[in-house]
C-alpha cells in the first residue's frame, strides 16, 4: 500500500512569489491535515481537511489556504512568501475511524527555503 | 502558545541503558496522547499512545506512562538501541479535536 505522497520534496522561492504543494494520502483515507514543522518549534498545524470541507484551522495568517478535491488529494498555497515561511510542511492523512485517535500517516514533507 | 512542551532539547543514552523522554501539557481538556518517531528526511511515524483512561501503556521496548494530576507523560525505552537514534515528539488531542497538538521534540542520540 503505497504512503502518503508529497510533492515537490524540495523547492526554492523568493520573498513576495507563492507556492502550492500537493499531497497525496493513502488510498482510502479521507481526512488530510497540514503541518508545519519548524527548528525549535515542532510540529504546528495548520488545516484539516475532511471530504473536501475544511474542518479545523491553526493559527496561521490568510497568506496560508488549503483545498481538498474529491479524490482526496489536498493542496495547501502559500501566498507572498515570507523568510519565515522557510519549513518543512508535512502532510498526514488519517483513515476512517481513526480520527479519535489521532494516529496519523506522515508523507516524507516538502522543504520549502525563502530567500 | 505551546499546549504541549518537552523541556529537553536533547538525550544522549548508552547503548542498552533506559531512555525516559519528559513532556508535559497544559490543557486539561486532552484525553489522547501520543508519540512520534521521526528520523532526518523522513515524516515522523507513529509509535505508542495512551488514552487518558489509562495510566500505562507498553508495547515491546517503550512504555507511556500518563499522569493526569500533573499533566505529564514519559516515553521510556528499554533498552535502547541505536536505531533508536531520532527526534521524539510527543502530542495530544482533546475528543473533539481533529489536530494535534505537539511538542518542540527531543534528540535521542543512542551511543554504542
Amino acid at each position: 500500500k503505497a504512503g502518503v505522497t508529497q510533492t515537490p520534496r524540495y523547492l526554492i522561492k523568493t520573498r513576495g512569489q507563492q507556492v502550492t504543494l500537493s499531497c497525496s494520502p493513502i488510498s482510502g483515507h479521507r481526512s488530510v491535515s497540514w503541518y508545519q514543522q519548524t527548528p525549535g518549534q515542532g510540529l504546528q498545524f495548520l488545516f484539516e481537511y475532511f471530504s473536501e470541507t475544511q474542518r479545523n484551522k491553526g493559527n496561521f495568517p490568510g497568506r496560508f489556504s488549503g483545498r481538498q478535491f474529491s479524490n482526496s488529494r489536498s493542496e495547501m498555497n502559500v501566498s507572498t512568501l515570507e523568510l519565515g515561511d522557510s519549513a518543512l510542511y508535512l502532510c498526514a492523512s488519517s483513515p476512517p475511524g481513526q480520527g479519535y485517535t489521532g494516529e496519523l500517516f506522515f508523507g516524507e514533507g516538502s522543504r520549502l527555503t525563502v530567500l | 502558545d505551546q499546549q504541549v512542551k518537552q523541556n529537553s532539547p536533547s538525550l544522549s543514552v548508552q547503548e542498552g541503558r533506559i531512555s525516559i523522554l519528559n513532556c508535559d501539557y497544559t490543557n486539561s481538556m486532552f484525553d489522547y496522547f501520543l508519540w512520534y518517531k521521526k528520523y532526518p528526511a523522513e515524516g515522523p511515524t507513529f509509535l505508542i499512545s495512551i488514552s487518558s483512561i489509562k495510566d500505562k501503556n507498553e508495547d515491546g521496548r517503550f512504555t507511556v506512562f500518563l499522569n493526569k494530576s500533573a499533566k505529564h507523560l514519559s516515553l521510556h525505552i528499554v533498552p535502547s538501541q541505536p536505531g533508536d537514534s531520532a527526534v521524539y515528539f510527543c502530542a495530544a488531542r482533546g475528543s473533539n479535536d481533529y489536530k494535534l497538538s505537539f511538542g518542540a521534540g527531543t534528540t535521542v542520540t543512542v551511543r554504542a
